[in-house]
């Protein structure tokens, strides 16, 4: 799978620094999203941007901000970051249009460590 | 809000047998769209059926087809003659129509697929 691309894979960092996760689409879509994946606990959607407009915020801590300053890139800059927010960080895109939306296509995601 | 439970954490299937995996969910709304994903342990998360619920005909896609159940808010998962590359933690996921862009998973089913 190739459509949607993150970088770094894994990423191992202290509580005192400030990393950004990256991810990229090559479908052609006009809607992104970060989602947190916790150890048994279902995915948690985090952000949505569609049309590069930021359209939810799910109560997400400010020490997490995004960034999608096109339709195919979207950031996730990271800062004083806490234990519990070691996870995998997975970005998705989908096509959506007038207000309907459609499958998501997700990336292969990053392992986020924090010590 | 809308909620998907999956009840059943871990199922196991021999090769070749057929596995069902549930999935129910709740919802005001008359007009969704449901998802199973699958995510194999290399991590990627990956679209293996959809279905509108305005459709009475369950979906099928080769050896994945679904039961989907409207009143009783089901939606279960069938793979026939099971493989062990279907050997993954499959995600049931929910979408209104009209809002675009939120899907809401389920817990999750880790399913072994032993030769």
């Amino acid at each position: 799978e190739t459509g949607v691309t993150q970088t770094p894979r894994h990423l191992v960092m202290g509580m005192t620094n400030k990393k950004s996760l990256k991810c990229e689409q090559h479908l052609g879509h006009n809607a992104m999203y970060w989602y947190k994946q916790s150890a048994k606990k279902p995915l948690e959607l985090m952000f949505v941007y569609s049309l590069e407009e930021r359209v939810e915020n799910n109560s997400v801590p400010s020490r997490f901000s995004p960034e999608c300053p096109n339709s195919s890139h979207l950031f996730l800059h990271l800062h004083t970051l806490q234990p519990e927010d070691s996870a995998l960080y997975l970005c998705a895109s989908s096509q959506v249009h007038h207000g309907l939306g459609y499958e998501q296509y997700f990336g292969p995601g990053t392992r986020l460590t924090v010590t | 809000a809308q909620t998907v439970t999956q009840s059943q954490p871990e199922m196991s299937v021999q090769e070749a047998e057929t596995v069902t995996l549930s999935c129910t969910y709740d919802t005001s709304e008359s007009n969704y769209y449901l998802f199973w994903y699958k995510q194999p342990p290399s991590r990627q998360m990956i679209l293996v059926i959809r279905q509108e619920a305005y459709k009475q005909q369950n979906a099928t896609e080769n050896r994945f087809s679904v039961n989907f159940q409207k009143a009783a808010k089901s939606f279960s998962l069938k793979i026939s003659d099971s493989q062990l590359g279907d050997t993954a933690m499959y995600f049931c996921a929910f979408m209104i129509n009209n809002a675009g862009n939120m899907l809401t998973f389920g817990g999750g089913t880790r399913l072994m697929v032993k030769p």
